[in-house]
């Protein structure tokens, strides 16, 4: 059974960045290559954003407009995790980020999601 | 960007009642890309729907999706206690995908 777990909650000061990874379980290597991940994030009592994405085979990573520039999105295949890096954080970057694979057309499995609190 | 508008932004409803949920799309969207997903408190999104109507595994039956062009509906049958939570669309067929802000199912 495929699961996805993330590391655990960060506080972070104002400019400073943070590094996110999601773990992928009961997967090889081969199969965890071909999901597509993707980066969401839910700021407190708000809805889901989705940040961006990767498919680990072909190592190219997509990124919504509004954090170009500002976030990374990596894999490792030999570990079967990826990687989100956002930099540049404000008080506005406060918020749960998971990381979700898709499936067909829809995300069916998610992390447990990280806390990122950015606070000075 | 393709903006989802769900309505209510609160249903509040009794166990064993019917649940209508709405998402608007401001642009047609293709029915294969639009899911619908449960949340509820401290917990991860958990995919209900995928391409407008079709049940992810393990989803009860109560819970069914319709809709086209614009127009998307989520409906539970008869609302048990455990389906008490938010509810959102999504949709992956314009980059980037986006998400309603949510209709929250709540005790009457």
């Amino acid at each position: 059974q495929v699961q996805l777990v993330q590391s655990g909650a960060e506080v972070k000061k104002p400019g400073s960045s943070v590094n996110v990874s999601c773990k992928a379980s009961g997967v090889s290597g081969g199969s965890f290559s071909r999901f597509t991940i993707n980066w969401v994030r839910q700021a407190p009592g708000q809805g889901l954003e989705w940040v961006g994405r990767i498919i680990p085979i072909l190592d190219i990573p997509n990124y919504t407009q509004k954090f170009q520039g500002r976030v990374t999105i990596t894999a490792d295949k030999s570990t079967s995790t990826a990687y989100m890096e956002l930099s540049g954080l404000t008080s506005d970057d406060t918020a749960i980020y998971y990381c979700a694979r898709l499936y067909r057309t829809a995300f069916d499995i998610w992390g447990q999601g990280t806390m990122v609190t950015v606070s000075s | 960007e393709v903006v989802l508008t769900q309505s209510p932004g609160t249903l509040s409803l009794s166990p064993g009642e019917r649940a209508t949920l709405s998402c608007r799309a401001s642009q047609s969207i293709k029915s294969t890309y639009l899911a619908w997903y449960q949340q509820k408190p401290g917990q991860a999104p958990r995919l209900l729907i995928y391409a407008a109507s079709i049940r992810a595994t393990g989803i009860p039956d109560r819970f069914s999706g319709s809709g086209s062009g614009t127009e998307f509906t989520l409906t539970i049958s008869r609302l048990e206690p455990e389906d008490f939570a938010v509810y959102s669309c999504q949709q992956y067929d314009y980059s980037p995908w986006t998400f309603g802000q949510g209709t929250k199912v709540e005790f009457k």
